[in-house]
């Protein structure tokens, strides 16, 4: 089964802070994303990684930047935490597919953030 | 851009048949997804479809119309740990085949 574990489930901040999000996956996939759930609005996709160091902007990546240094490990950072960006954050990974494709994206359990 | 819709909220008793309807419009459809969330979890995922008709697995079943831009997710047989939430996600292959997301259905099996 795959398995993508986030480092926190519950996590408070204070505003202004520097806030890393770390998500991990084992089943070697390509493909790594990060999202957002807030209530009436669903899964928003913040920034995605489709290999090693490399990046692509989501729909709503303002506030936010991403690392990926290791084919595993995809880190969220929030730059100076602000109290609209109080949301759960879900980490996903899938492998690469070419056309048409069945493949899933996997999620962590979400790290419920509260920045006061 | 795209534009998916779901009910917010639905109810249903233990044992009937629950459908939960997805409408979405998209400029490059590459397929379509299923997940289900109980609450404090991870999404895990039910169904994909691509082409029209109808995917079953076990008392879970997806149908896909392409030309009117539906889906719905058919619970048979519902049992009190079906209450989650069910989200329909669209892959856009205008979109670097990224999914976009509706807001989800919160499903709730009564007694």
């Amino acid at each position: 089964d795959v398995k993508v574990t986030q480092s926190s489930r519950y996590l408070v901040k204070r505003t202004g802070e520097k806030v890393f999000l770390e998500c991990v996956q084992d089943m070697d996939h390509e493909n790594m994303f990060w999202y957002r759930q807030d209530p009436g609005l669903g899964l928003r996709l913040i920034y995605f990684s489709y290999d090693v160091k490399m990046k692509e902007k989501g729909d709503i990546p303002e506030g936010y930047s991403v690392s990926r240094e290791k084919k595993e490990r995809f880190s969220l950072i929030l730059e100076s935490a602000s109290t609209n960006q109080t949301s759960m954050y879900l980490c996903a990974s899938s492998l690469t597919q070419v056309g048409p494709s069945n493949q899933p994206q996997h999620f962590g359990d979400g790290t419920r953030l509260s920045i006061l | 851009g795209q534009n998916i819709d779901q009910p917010t909220e639905m109810t249903a008793t233990e044992g009937a048949i629950v459908q939960i309807n997805c409408t979405y419009q998209t400029s490059g459809f590459n397929g379509l997804f299923w997940y289900q969330q109980h609450a404090g979890e991870a999404p895990t995922f039910l169904s994909y479809n691509v082409l029209d008709g109808l995917e079953e697995k076990g008392r879970f079943s997806s149908f896909l119309s392409r030309s009117k831009g539906y889906s719905y997710l058919l619970l048979k047989e519902l049992q009190m740990k079906d209450s989650a939430s069910y989200l329909c996600a669209v892959r856009d292959n205008n979109a670097g085949n990224m999914l976009t997301f509706g807001g989800g259905t919160r499903l709730m099996v009564k007694p």
